[in-house]
């Protein structure tokens, strides 16, 4: 069964400061693996994308990596600023139906 | 383009009446989405059409779920009778891409309280 877990399920750090998220997947075989941010009350935005050759990808401050052999991917968000508070999820695809698997999300709260 | 719209933002309702919540999606997208967002299982695909026809209702719980896409920019989610474990975030999402695994576009969600 295709899973998506993600890591930690909730984070809090100061302004300024760097934080990594994290996730796993066991969905085979690969499509894509898609970074959403989720503002509360808001519909997730996508912000970025890694396919199987893609190693790494920024988006601003914000740079995602996938290792396709261990099948993780990372979020690193840098210089954390108040408005990086959101819920940030993780979502596979695999290359066969076309369909995606949601992880839970990490919850990151900035404090100024 | 305005995104995706979805109405009404917020629904408080009474369990045993029906529901219908609306959705327009981006224009120019085939693909369209229903999911489901509750605290406990986070995002749950509920359906989705392709060029107004439904691919994949695995998603819907129960007999009480039907969604419908008259044309193209416009798609209905209806719970009928409702009852208090439907309530939830509803989202509607449209895509250029096949399937789920293109980039998908949400619109602000419904907010669904059935007491």
């Amino acid at each position: 069964k295709n899973q998506v877990e993600q890591s930690p399920q909730s984070l809090i750090i100061l302004e300024g400061k760097n934080c990594t998220l994290q996730c796993n997947y066991t969905v085979s075989p690969f499509s894509n693996l898609r970074w959403y941010k989720q503002d509360t009350g808001r519909g997730p935005v996508s912000l970025t994308i890694m396919t199987f050759s893609e190693n790494t990808k920024s988006n601003g401050r914000y740079t995602a990596t996938l290792d396709a052999d261990t099948k993780q991917s990372s979020l690193h968000i840098t210089a954390s600023q108040l408005s990086d508070s959101a819920s940030y999820i993780c979502v596979v695809s695999d290359a066969n139906a076309g369909k995606s698997t949601f992880g839970d999300g990490t919850t990151l709260t900035v404090k100024p | 383009d305005a995104g995706v719209i979805q109405s009404p933002r917020h629904e408080v309702t009474e369990m045993g009446q029906e529901v219908t919540l609306r959705c327009k999606p981006i224009s120019g997208h085939d693909y369209l989405f229903w999911y489901r967002q509750t605290m406990m299982r986070g995002l749950e695909l509920l359906i989705y059409f392709n060029n107004n026809v439904p691919i994949d209702d695995s998603g819907m719980p129960e007999d009480r779920f039907s969604a419908k896409m008259p044309n193209a920019s416009f798609s209905t989610l209806k719970i009928q009778p409702s009852e208090p474990r439907d309530s939830a975030v509803y989202f509607c999402a449209s895509s250029l891409e096949t399937g789920d695994s293109g980039e998908l576009f949400f619109g602000e969600g419904s907010r669904l309280t059935v007491l």
